[in-house]
């Protein structure tokens, strides 16, 4: 069955420096998106991307934070300079069509010390 | 203000009982909801799905029903299982803002042998 990957699976990082964090989506799949989620918080929405271009972004998603498609499978997040409260576990997902299902991948783990 | 929230943090049953758990939303644009399941260190797992036009619906031993109404919704679990202990999220979608899930903060599922 198709999934959605990430790497890497943790990521420890010092605070000012920057992160890339990686994300293959399903295949056949159009809309992709990332999530974060803080330790025992519920699931927040960062940003979608579709056509190249984002689509929708939260409040959160501010200037230091930057998505890219820089080939054909991968889809990447990047935060500028890093900062403590952007310790989270960072999903990944994706959809074939525009409000269908989002499947998600398995995460990665921020630590910014 | 505008959320999508569970009515309990933790849920206890027993094998073989079956489970329900509730969800309330408050934004009226909601139209589409996922369940979906997170294990401990993983990403959520999509359980299944329903768009406000219906009031039921069902899959491999669960059930989501939707009333509109009064803007809840619960998923059924029968026949429980321990590998059903999880964390259980609701999340909905607007017809006016076509990207982001909204995601409410998640019941904890523990079934007990």
């Amino acid at each position: 069955e198709p999934e959605v990957t990430q790497t890497p699976s943790h990521q420890v990082t010092q605070m000012g420096q920057e992160v890339i964090l990686r994300c293959v989506p399903i295949s056949n799949h159009l809309y992709f998106y990332w999530y974060r989620q803080i330790l025992g918080q519920k699931v927040e929405f960062l940003v979608s991307f579709y056509n190249n271009e984002i689509s929708e972004k939260s409040e959160i998603f501010d200037d230091q934070f930057s998505v890219e498609r820089p080939d054909g499978s991968n889809f990447t997040l990047k935060i500028r300079s890093t900062k403590l409260e952007d310790s989270a576990m960072y999903f990944c997902a994706s959809s074939e069509k525009v409000r269908e299902t989002q499947y998600f991948g398995p995460g990665t783990r921020l630590l910014v010390l | 203000g505008e959320s999508v929230g569970l009515h309990l943090p933790t849920l206890s049953v027993q094998e073989g009982d079956n489970s329900i758990i509730n969800c309330a939303y408050s934004n009226s644009a909601s139209d589409y909801f996922i369940w979906y399941k997170q294990e401990s260190g993983k990403g959520p797992q999509f359980i299944i799905d329903i768009r406000s036009n219906m009031d039921k619906r069902q899959g491999q031993r669960v059930t989501v029903l939707l009333n509109k109404t009064v803007k809840h919704l619960s998923l059924q679990i029968a026949a429980t299982q321990p590998g059903d202990s999880a964390v259980y999220f609701c999340a909905e979608n607007r017809w006016n803002s076509g990207y982001a899930l909204n995601f409410g903060k998640g019941t904890s599922l523990l079934v007990t042998p």
